[in-house]
């Protein structure tokens, strides 16, 4: 499709694992961004890359959250060591441009991570 | 705590109605403000966004309102339909000078239309 493309879209796993989570964006944009969105709270900003680099990672909630794009297209989410407070659903987003042009991103439908 | 939240978890209004959703933000430094939809299983949206240079925007059946003074944003929807229903957030951009980066969102107001 023609749109942002996330997978798993359901992900179930023990602490203590390690989960892969793959976006793959909307073709020819730039920009790139990564959220996390808990039940009954709005998403909460994680990375944001342009191009192949990570311009901002400050929403990382610690080392154990690492993300690489290193072909400026498909980007990877990686979690360490899982716990439970990892659960939650991961949203990845694109846009054409991002920094200056428009607060319009367009989001995936998540990936549903449950950590046991 | 958060910068930007809502007044009301949930919104019941009638098919036809008009809806009104609001939001405070506090960081007075954020000079673009964005509307996001979604809806259940899906990821948001883009509805409408708003520089701190503007008061109003309108879209397709959507209107933005924002008040600087007292730090407010409202999204009015016209003539609700079934299909408006959904989970509705604001969000502001925590860079000044405009962008995308890193938007902050609130926790979302739930617009349910009943028949």
């Amino acid at each position: 499709g023609a749109g942002v493309s996330q997978t798993p879209s359901n992900k179930v796993t023990e602490k203590g694992k390690y989960v892969e989570l793959r976006c793959d964006p909307i073709s020819g944009h730039t920009a790139l961004y990564w959220y996390r969105q808990s039940l009954g709270q709005g998403p909460e900003f994680l990375i944001y890359f342009q191009g192949t680099g990570a311009a901002d990672d400050s929403g990382l909630p610690n080392d154990r959250f690492f993300a690489v794009r290193p072909e400026g297209s498909v980007s990877t989410l990686k979690i360490q060591r899982t716990e439970r407070g990892d659960s939650a659903v991961y949203l990845c987003a694109s846009s054409p441009e991002g920094t200056g042009v428009s607060g319009e991103l367009f989001f995936g439908e998540g990936s549903r991570l449950t950590v046991l | 705590g958060e910068s930007v939240g809502l007044h009301l978890p949930t919104l019941s209004v009638q098919e036809g109605d008009n809806s009104i959703i609001n939001c405070a933000y506090s960081n007075s430094a954020s000079d673009y403000f964005i509307w996001y939809k979604q809806e259940s299983g899906k990821g948001p949206q883009f509805i409408i966004d708003i520089r701190s240079n503007m008061d109003k925007r309108q879209g397709q059946r959507v209107t933005v309102l924002l008040n600087k003074t007292v730090k407010h944003l409202s999204l009015q929807i016209a003539a609700t339909q079934p299909g408006d229903s959904a989970v509705y957030f604001c969000a502001e951009n925590i860079r000044s000078g405009g962008g995308a980066d890193g938007l902050t969102f609130g926790k979302g107001t739930h617009l349910i239309i009943q028949p």
